[in-house]
């Protein structure tokens, strides 16, 4: 299968760590999207790329958080300082663009405790 | 403010009936929308999209029904299978089906044996 992959599936942390998502769309796919859900909500839009460019962030990434995709390949959403209100399901998209609906990996479930 | 709404949290139907998931949106920007289908511990799944020139879009035995002057969706399945029995989250873009989507908080389908 070559869905969107997400690693890892689970991250505990303890409140004050930094912490790191790595997210690898589907080849071809230019454009990569990094979602947040909380329980009982739907996806919320935290960021998008097209290729390696970074072309819209939602106000509720704030500066704690840093979304990179080099080479317009894979993609890493990094957490600093995190806290309790980060603990949440990390959802990576990608796109091929001209239309075609997003595709979404598994998701990485952080714990912040 | 939740521009996309799904009031009705779960629904239940019986296996070889019709069901028909709700969906309500408050922007008047949004011209495509989606419907994702969401299994336990999995990422959420296109499932069927409609753009807002069309008022229906048939798939198999999926049927999304767009009422633009009540901004208002709908997802009808038929015959109802217990594999069906997922989340449903509604969403909805200003542009396109691979631009950033806003989801609604979703809706719980058990279809009985």
């Amino acid at each position: 299968d070559t869905g969107v992959s997400q690693d890892p599936r689970h991250k505990i942390t303890k409140r004050g760590q930094n912490v790191t998502f790595r997210c690898d769309p589907i080849s071809e796919h230019n454009r990569l999207y990094w979602y947040r859900q909380t329980l009982g909500q739907g996806p919320e839009f935290l960021t998008y790329f097209q290729n390696e460019a970074q072309l819209e962030k939602s106000r509720l990434l704030s500066d704690r958080f840093s979304a990179e995709r080099p080479k317009g390949s894979f993609s890493t959403l990094e957490i600093q300082r995190t806290e309790q209100g980060d603990s949440a399901m990390y959802l990576c998209a990608s796109s091929l663009g001209l239309n075609s609906p997003l595709h979404f990996g598994n998701g990485t479930r952080l714990t912040v405790t | 403010d939740q521009q996309v709404k799904q009031n009705s949290p779960s629904l239940s139907v019986q296996e070889g009936r019709i069901s028909i998931l709700n969906c309500d949106y408050t922007n008047s920007m949004f011209d495509y929308f989606l419907w994702y289908k969401k299994y336990p511990a999995e990422g959420p799944t296109f499932l069927i999209s409609i753009s807002s020139i069309k008022d229906k879009n048939e798939d198999g035995r999926f049927t999304v029904f767009l009422n633009k002057s009540a901004k208002h969706l709908s997802l009808h399945i038929v015959p109802s299978q217990p594999g069906d029995s997922a989340v449903y989250f509604c969403a909805a873009s200003e542009s396109g089906a691979n631009s950033k989507l806003t989801f609604g908080k979703g809706i719980t389908l058990s279809v009985r044996p």
